[in-house]
């Protein structure tokens, strides 16, 4: 049965500081891995990442795929009240998009 | 359009009676997909329309659940029969195709009462 573990489950932190929200998968036909972020209702994308050890950036953002450890990171440096969010990882098994369960992020001021 | 949009936003409904959901997909995306999504937990994938037909259906929890793109755009979620366990957030999502990129619509809070 397909699986995916995204850990914490929650985190507070304080705004400068850097997180590293985890994201474990087991799924069958494997064929990218998603990150999204889901402030209030609609889950906004941020990253696709395909291959092994190829780091995705955006801005403060970063995301990196580990294809035989099936994993993913998502990091965030330098974090903003704006950064407080719910971030969902969700593996693509066979052009379905299976999702975790998300880390709840809350960056206080 | 401009993003995807679903109505309404939010429906409060009785137990026992039917509800439709309406999602508007960005326009010329071929793919469409429906999810739920309970408190606390991630999206739930319900059913994936390719143009106007239901390619993935298995997702539907049962036979009260029902969806249609009868024009290979506009897509309705039909549930007959409510129940208190229906109550979620219902997103709909489209994308250019079956590889591209999925993007959400704002969703509908569904309580059943």
């Amino acid at each position: 049965e397909d699986k995916v573990v995204q850990s914490p489950l929650s985190l507070v932190v304080h705004e400068g500081d850097t997180v590293t929200l985890n994201c474990s998968y087991e799924v069958t036909n494997f064929r990218s891995l998603l990150w999204y972020k889901q402030e209030k209702k609609a889950p906004t994308f941020l990253f696709m990442l395909t291959s092994s050890g190829i780091e995705k950036k955006s801005g403060r953002l970063s995301s990196i795929l580990d294809k035989k450890e099936l994993f993913s990171i998502l990091n965030i440096t330098a974090t903003q009240t704006g950064d407080s969010a719910i971030y969902l990882c969700a593996p693509d098994s066979n052009y379905q998009l299976i999702w975790g369960a998300g880390t709840k992020l809350i960056i206080k001021p | 359009g401009a993003g995807v949009s679903q109505t309404p936003s939010n429906k409060v409904t009785e137990k026992g009676k039917y509800v439709e959901l309406r999602c508007d997909p960005i326009s010329g995306h071929t793919a469409l997909y429906w999810y739920r999504q309970s408190l606390g937990q991630g999206p739930e994938f319900l059913i994936y329309f390719q143009g106007t037909g239901a390619a993935d259906d298995s997702g539907l929890p049962n036979d009260r659940f029902f969806a249609v793109r009868p024009e290979g755009s506009v897509s309705t979620l039909k549930i007959q029969r409510t129940e208190r366990g229906d109550s979620a957030v219902y997103l709909c999502a489209s994308a250019a195709g079956r590889t591209d990129t999925q993007y959400f619509g704002p969703g509908t809070r569904l309580t059943v009462l």
